[in-house]
């Protein structure tokens, strides 16, 4: 079957560094995606990887190893604002994506 | 530019009722989607439109039904409420579905109860 897994919750503190990781097994594989969700609010479009490596953006970085079914989300310089889920989606064979239930994040002054 | 629109941002709904949940876009995309949220689990599909006049079934479609007369619009009906269709459901919407890093912009959803 198609599986997303990542953690429930985490907790950082401001100024810091945090590594939000996210296994997958799917159908195909047509690239991964990371998403910020506030609380009450939609889904946000965060990076998306289709090959091996990181990518960088900003403060928030993405890492991708295809052979291993592993992808990480990098937020460094953590500020308060980035308190929110953050969602890893992979798009299966059929362009599909499937979600993980997402991380809590949970920053600390 | 607005982007997704939902209507209604709430509502409560007696078991039994009917109800359409209506989602807008202006972003000329051809690809629309239904999800609902609830917690502890990912986003699950619903229904979905690749293009005007088509529509197809997600993970979780019984209990509702979808049109997509055109571009714009893509409402999603739920014939006869229950009360596990009690959730947050989001509209979004994408350029070209089946295309690899299409990517998807969610609308702001809307709560539903259902009593």
């Amino acid at each position: 079957g198609q599986n997303i897994d990542q953690p429930t919750e985490m907790t950082a503190t401001e100024g810091a560094i945090v590594q939000i990781n996210c296994t997958y097994q799917t159908s195909g594989f047509n690239g991964l995606f990371w998403y910020q969700q506030h609380a009450g609010e939609a889904p946000t479009f965060l990076s998306y990887n289709v090959l091996d490596g990181l990518e960088e953006k900003g403060r928030f970085s993405s890492f991708l190893s295809r052979s291993k079914g592993y992808s990480y989300l990098l937020l460094k310089e953590l500020q308060m604002k980035d308190s929110a889920s953050y969602l890893c989606a992979c798009m299966d064979s059929n362009y599909q994506l499937i979600w993980g239930a997402g991380t809590k994040l949970i920053i600390k002054p | 530019t607005a982007g997704i629109t939902q209507a209604p941002t709430s509502q409560i709904l007696a078991a039994g009722r009917s109800m359409t949940l209506r989602c807008t876009q202006d972003m000329r995309h051809n690809a629309m989607y239904w999800y609902r949220q609830d917690l502890g689990l990912g986003l699950r599909l619903i229904h979905y439109s690749n293009t005007a006049g088509t529509t197809g079934k997600g993970e979780v479609p019984d209990g509702y039904s979808v049109s997509r007369a055109n571009t714009d619009d893509f409402p999603l009906t739920l014939a006869s409420a229950v009360p596990s269709q009690t959730s947050v459901y989001f509209c979004a919407s994408s350029a070209d579905s089946g295309t690899r890093g299409d990517t998807q912009y969610f609308g702001p959803g809307t709560r539903l109860t259902v009593l």
